[in-house]
């Protein structure tokens, strides 16, 4: 069965600090994982994803995410937060049949 | 623009009511998902289709229904509302294979007063 476990519906980071959001998998196959970002009143838009190739992906906005087989681990990182990053962030995990498992999201605040 | 798009962008209506929201996938996605919002509840899965057949099945009320027409559009049916409906209700579609992303709409904002 496929899930993921997003820690911390919260995030606080100053402008200019690292951005570290954690997302944890579960998967019975080789995992297909995906980062998604929510601006209020919006829908998801993909920032990345991981399809098996280069473990370190990159994506939108200075975005990036490792994926780490040994931890189970596809966390999100930006070196540097700007104001704009202020959004939720959903991490997903697709299975059989082309289902999508999204967490519960964390809600990324900056602060000037 | 995600190439997704749902109508309408907001809708209001009384309790007892039944709306009917509309999706339009990306041009050549066979499937289509509805998830419902909600503040405290949530990014819940509703429901998926694939080429017109349901595939899977979440957390959808028997006050709900779905369905995909021939031209893979898809409308999803909320009757006897309840004010605990108000939600966010996205579509988004995705094509074949495990490795493609789905793309989803700008929502449909149901406020039940």
């Amino acid at each position: 069965a496929q899930s993921v476990t997003q820690l911390g519906s919260h995030v606080s980071v100053s402008e200019g600090a690292l951005v570290l959001l954690r997302c944890n998998y579960s998967s019975s196959v080789p995992p297909y994982l995906f980062w998604y970002v929510q601006y209020p009143n919006q829908g998801l838009q993909l920032l990345l994803k991981y399809t098996s190739a280069a473990t370190l992906v990159k994506g939108i906005n200075g975005f990036e995410a490792e994926f780490k087989k040994s931890e189970t681990s596809f966390h999100l990182t930006k070196p540097s937060a700007h104001m704009s990053d202020a959004a939720e962030y959903f991490c997903a995990v697709s299975g059989p049949g082309n289902q999508f498992y999204f967490g519960t999201g964390t809600s990324l605040t900056v602060i000037p | 623009d995600s190439g997704v798009t749902q109508t309408p962008k907001h809708l209001i209506t009384a309790t007892g009511q039944r709306v009917t929201l509309r999706c339009s996938p990306r041009s050549g996605d066979l499937s289509v998902y509805w998830y419902q919002q909600s503040l405290d509840q949530g990014l819940q899965f509703l429901i998926q289709y694939y080429n017109g057949e349901e595939r899977a099945k979440g957390n959808i009320l028997e006050r709900f229904s779905a369905q995909q027409f021939p031209d893979l559009h898809s409308e999803l049916n909320l009757s006897s509302l309840e004010l605990g409906d108000s939600a966010l209700y996205f579509c988004a579609s995705s094509g074949e294979g495990a490795r493609t992303e789905a793309f989803f709409g700008q929502g449909t904002r149901l406020t039940v007063v």
